[in-house]
């Protein structure tokens, strides 16, 4: 089976701006999860999303949403992006929701200028 | 906030050698898991432990939970130097969402 696919891999944008990442998950698998990491805050949680449905939030302002696909793909959108954005977006996913093992893509490494 | 805390921050051993980080929590869990990671790249699941087991082995790993001191700790036997890597625990939430809580992380560093 091919694992979590994030694309892209890298990206660069100024303030400002928005930015969609995208995360195709593991096949059969319907719950993904959106994680921020920064060397400051370590790795936090954005959404997870199962059956189309936002499920749970982290603590993030509204400028970051998401949205999951009948096919469970999955895409985060950052709106008018922060130098603070900068950081490796990891998308997880896993079989059902429930905690489960999850298993998570080579991120996105997004820079914000 | 419920994110955990590693400990040792890094940790260099020397190939063969055993290592050991630790972690603690702050909540209540249902399961614990231990990820690594690979230098700016995407995370390795390595073991899950839930909260009514005290052990659990996996090839070279051994994983030990104590509810009671909200601590974990992961051992890896006879090290490589591939096991070079970040180690980080992982907590839920106890709500049945599949949103994990990361410790800060252990660097490990294996020298041939």
């Amino acid at each position: 089976k091919a694992g979590v696919t994030q694309t892209p891999r890298y990206l660069i944008k100024t303030r400002g701006q928005q930015v969609t990442l995208s995360c195709s998950p593991i096949s059969g698998h319907r719950s993904v999860s959106w994680y921020q990491q920064t060397p400051g805050q370590g790795l936090q949680f954005l959404f997870e999303y199962f059956s189309e449905t936002q499920r749970n939030k982290g603590n993030f302002p509204g400028r970051f949403s998401g949205r999951q696909f009948s096919n469970s793909r999955s895409e985060m959108n950052v709106s008018t992006l922060e130098l603070g954005d900068s950081a490796l977006y990891l998308c997880a996913s896993s079989l059902v929701q429930g905690i489960n093992e999850q298993y998570f893509g080579p991120g996105t490494r997004l820079t914000v200028t | 906030s419920q994110q955990g805390e590693e400990d040792p921050q890094a940790l260099s051993i020397q190939e063969g050698e055993n290592a050991t980080m630790n972690c603690s929590y702050k909540t209540s869990i249902n399961n614990l898991q231990w990820y690594r990671q690979n230098s700016g790249r995407g995370l390795v699941h390595l073991i899950l432990i839930r909260s009514n087991e005290r052990e659990k082995h996996s090839g070279r790993l051994r994983v030990t939970l104590d509810t009671s001191k909200k601590s974990s700790s992961l051992l890896i036997t006879a090290s490589r130097a591939a096991d070079t890597a970040s180690y980080f625990c992982a907590t839920d939430a106890r709500t049945g969402a599949n949103n994990l809580f990361f410790g800060t992380g252990t660097r490990l560093t294996v020298i041939p």
